[in-house]
């Protein structure tokens, strides 16, 4: 079964500073992945995906087949990147049908 | 375009009681998804439904109902809601065509239960 950990519940970072948010999985299929994102009282919001290799708000993401991880990284943070990131796999279901699966997701807070 | 549209926004309900939560979506998409959003949790599936008519049990479907009568809609039903179900009720939708895996899920606003 696929699963997907993000080991952090929480993180802060002061403005400036460099962010990487970790995010490992498990699957026996050939992976693709997302990174949402999620404002306060907002709706989950796609940020980018592995399959388009871009760069979305200064945020990146690389995946790694041979540690099985897909970190998601910035640079420099600002503060309006405080927000809840849910780091996602795409699993064929059957029928068609692709679901995501979800970590628990990582709180990031950015200090002023 | 609206995108998912999901309704009501907010409602209490007392135990035992029964209701429904509509999502809507504009944009065609042949699938659509109700998930779950608790602390700590992150998001599990409950239902989903690969077409108009049909749909299939997620990771925690007890409790729960659905029922994909349009292809636009996608209602989810508590018929004797209880406590544990109090959560924030996430739809989203995804284009049906080639490229399924890496294809995007588009979600609506939520809808926050709380059950007493």
């Amino acid at each position: 079964a696929q699963r997907v950990t993000q080991p952090e519940k929480l993180l802060s970072v002061f403005k400036g500073a460099p962010v990487e948010l970790k995010c490992n999985y498990s699957y026996s299929g050939s992976p693709e992945l997302f990174w949402y994102v999620q404002y306060s009282r907002q709706r989950l919001q796609l940020l980018l995906r592995h399959i388009s290799r871009e760069s979305i708000k200064g945020f990146t993401a690389d995946l790694n087949k041979g540690e099985t991880s897909f970190h998601l990284k910035k640079p420099f943070a600002q503060e309006e990147d405080s927000a809840m990131y849910y780091c996602a796999l795409s699993s064929y279901s059957g029928a068609g049908s692709y679901q995501l699966t979800f970590g628990k997701g990582t709180k990031l807070s950015v200090i002023p | 375009n609206a995108g998912v549209t999901q309704t009501p926004k907010f409602r209490v309900l007392k135990t035992g009681q029964s209701m429904t939560l509509l999502c809507a979506q504009d944009m065609n998409h042949e699938y659509m998804y109700w998930y779950r959003q608790d602390p700590g949790m992150g998001l599990r599936l409950i239902h989903y439904s690969v077409g108009e008519g049909t749909t299939a049990k997620g990771e925690v479907p007890d409790g729960y109902n659905v029922s994909r009568l349009k292809k636009q809609n996608f209602l989810l039903g508590l018929e004797s809601a209880a406590p544990s179900q109090t959560s924030v009720y996430f739809c989203a939708s995804r284009w049906g065509g080639t490229g399924g895996a890496y294809q995007p899920q588009h979600f609506g606003d939520g809808t926050r239960l709380s059950i007493l």
